[in-house]
């Protein structure tokens, strides 16, 4: 079983709607989150940090973290054309970050 | 944010050779990490580069095959040693700027590709 798990898409939106990201962890151990935006032919960027359940929202993003079911996901409202990227789950656990297989997000004009 | 050099940002390489993989960053950072992108893959922590002593690595990497050097809290390599097409790779080095949060700066990757 994979440490991080996500959908790897490819995940289309019409430009404008929300897109939703899924991911799941394994080892209960893992106390935070994150979410990073990869282009491609690019290095990961940091976008959202989760440390507690619940919602946390940076502008148009919203990272939901729910340690009970073991569940993080990310919300993209308003989707634009530019947010069009593979998005990587990844939980802190151990002292290192462990990351998911990412999601590519295509969002169609 | 952190500005963090890599060199080379990319190569091609012959079957059995090394090559060593450099990384700057301007300014001092305790945590350092090596990580390896398979083409059309996530990223894998290779190991955590340690300043003064030796790397920690991670399942299925070793020393010998990925040798690193920390001198100092600014600066890291990774060698890739006797390399066979399997290490076709992208390998990126990153930095957490505020100890070990898991909020990682990374550096632009170096492409390997072997031949």
């Amino acid at each position: 079983q994979k440490e991080v798990e996500q959908n790897s898409g490819p995940l289309s939106v019409p430009e404008g709607a929300i897109a939703s990201l899924n991911c799941t962890y394994s080892d209960r151990g893992s106390q935070s989150f994150f979410w990073y935006r990869q282009y491609s032919g690019k290095s990961p960027e940091l976008i959202m940090s989760i440390y507690s359940n619940g919602d946390k929202e940076d502008g148009r993003f919203t990272a939901q973290l729910n340690k009970a079911s073991q569940y993080v996901s990310l919300l993209i409202r308003d989707s634009q054309p530019s947010d069009s990227a593979t998005y990587l789950c990844a939980a802190h656990q151990g002292g290192k970050l462990i990351f998911g297989q990412g999601t590519e997000l295509s969002v169609k004009p | 944010s952190a500005v963090i050099s890599q060199k080379p940002s990319r190569d091609i390489c012959q079957r059995g050779t090394s090559l060593t993989i450099q990384c700057q960053v301007d300014s001092q950072v305790t945590m350092m990490f090596w990580y390896r992108q398979q083409p059309g893959q996530s990223l894998t922590l290779i190991a955590t580069a340690n300043q003064g002593s030796e790397a920690t690595y991670e399942s299925g990497f070793v020393i010998d095959k990925f040798p690193i050097s920390r001198p100092n809290l600014t600066f890291s390599t990774l060698t890739v040693s006797n390399m066979s097409p399997e290490d076709s790779s992208i390998y990126l080095c990153s930095v957490d700027r505020s100890g070990n949060t898991g909020e990682l700066f990374f550096g632009e990757g170096s492409r390997l590709t072997v031949l």
